[in-house]
């Protein structure tokens, strides 16, 4: 198994470019998460799926747009990209188990915005 | 509001050492306590995960405690290893909200 793999690795844009990421799992979990990760701040939870076609804010949703059209994959779109959203993004898995989700991270993109 | 403050911010001690890192979070709703392991440019590992009514979990040489009226968990790491240089993180909440901290850099020196 995979894991959990994230697509590009790295990133550069101009400021007003748009571009996605990709996210897919072949764990054939039910939950999809997108964080970023800034300097000296923990993750923050951009947007969220609970199943295929359905997917909703987190903490910081602006600026971002989300799509779950397939259970595996979870796609991050930056539609006009600003110098605000050079980060590290991180997606995540987890599957509904009652209790707490232990989520499974992939290695993360790097994306820069000058 | 919500946050999740750890200390140290970062930490320098020799092989085979151990060492706790500390966690204060004010979080609501509160349902669980968890430690990542986050190794540089790679994603986070989770290390535990505590329910609210848990006060210790172990996993391997790492001992996480929690103490739900003080709102202080910790992270003890026994017998450290050079593989165990990375930072730690403290997250806080439910499953849809979960606060995470900012980590303490841990570096193990030979």
């Amino acid at each position: 198994n995979a894991g959990v793999t994230q697509t590009p690795k790295f990133r550069v844009l101009k400021t007003g470019q748009s571009m996605t990421l990709l996210c897919a799992q072949d764990m054939n979990h039910e939950y999809m998460y997108w964080y970023r990760q800034d300097p000296g701040m923990g993750l923050r939870l951009i947007h969220y799926s609970v199943g295929e076609g359905t997917t909703a804010k987190g903490e910081v949703p602006d600026g971002y747009n989300v799509s779950r059209l397939k259970k595996q994959n979870f796609l991050l779109g930056l539609e006009s990209a600003a110098p605000s959203q050079t980060s590290v993004y991180f997606c995540a898995s987890s599957v509904p188990s009652g209790g707490p989700d232990e989520q499974y991270f992939g290695p993360g993109t790097r994306l820069t915005v000058t | 509001k919500n946050q999740v403050e750890q200390s140290p911010q970062s930490l320098i001690i020799l092989e085979g050492k151990n060492c706790t890192l500390q966690c204060n979070y004010t979080v609501s709703p509160f349902s669980n306590l968890r430690w990542y392991k986050q190794d540089t440019g790679r994603g986070p590992v989770s290390l535990t995960i505590m329910t609210f009514s848990e006060n210790t979990k172990s996993n391997g040489r790492y001992t996480a405690t929690l103490d739900a009226d003080t709102k202080q968990s910790s992270l003890h790491i026994t017998a450290s290893q050079l593989s165990d240089s990375a930072s730690y993180i403290c997250v806080g909440g439910s499953n849809y909200q979960l606060i995470w901290g900012a980590g303490t850099k841990l570096i193990i020196k030979p």
